[in-house]
């Protein structure tokens, strides 16, 4: 049980910004959310987490709400390797397991 | 260049044969994990081990076993008792179960 809603999909237009949303209203105090990607046929790729802070590396930002029932992944400049399904993910420090739900597909169009 | 590796990445097998999958990782992460892919679904875990000569079940371990005799090693293999084995397995590892995982490129194994 993934215990995050993400919307199917998205599409985005090149060099534009991607922001992808995901709600986890009923996330305990000890959960981070953890955000991941996988291109078809491949394994995920880790992007980005956070508990309380919004965060940023690299690859994108992370923006939680202060109340942290909901997130935003963004990538800033999005490429059409961006192309992918993106997994918003809940998980307490020390689990062992990663629920993917469904995801949400992001399509970059050219 | 540090990584997971799983091979091969593409695996045919008859039905009623044991197949050994192979993850291995440079990272040197003490935990690692083996997940099970289903078309348009998500992962869902088989077995993972936080530490060497240690593993635990997950929520679908009926039918595969693995060892972990090695830090680097953590092979996975899908026995004749496992009823559905059709999938892409996905091997990850991660610092600590604290720290965030990270996965190789999978293994799709195909058995008829």
């Amino acid at each position: 049980d993934a215990k995050t809603t993400q919307p199917p999909s998205m599409d985005c237009a090149e060099g534009r910004a991607a922001n992808l949303p995901c709600n986890h209203s009923t996330i305990s105090g000890n959960e981070y959310v953890y955000w991941y990607r996988q291109i078809h046929s491949q394994g995920p790729q880790y992007i980005i987490h956070g508990l309380k802070n919004n965060e940023t590396n690299e690859m994108a930002s992370l923006i939680i709400t202060e109340d942290r029932k909901s997130s935003t992944l963004i990538l800033p400049h999005a490429t059409l390797r961006d192309t992918a399904v993106y997994y918003c993910i809940r998980r307490s420090r020390g689990a062992n397991n990663l629920f993917f739900g469904t995801g949400t597909r992001l399509t970059v169009i050219p | 260049d540090g990584g997971i590796t799983q091979s091969p990445k593409y695996l045919f097998r008859k039905e009623g044969q044991n197949v050994t999958l192979s993850c291995e990782q440079n990272l040197n992460h003490d935990a690692m994990y083996w997940y099970r892919q289903d078309p348009g679904q998500g992962l869902r875990l088989i077995y993972y081990s936080q530490i060497v000569n240690d593993f635990q079940k997950g929520d679908i371990a009926e039918g595969y076993s693995v060892s972990r005799e090695k830090k680097e090693s953590f092979p996975l293999t899908v026995t004749s008792a496992q009823k559905n084995p059709t999938a892409f397995y996905l091997c990850a590892s991660s610092l600590s179960p604290s720290y965030e995982q990270y996965f190789g490129p999978g293994t799709r194994l195909t058995v008829t």
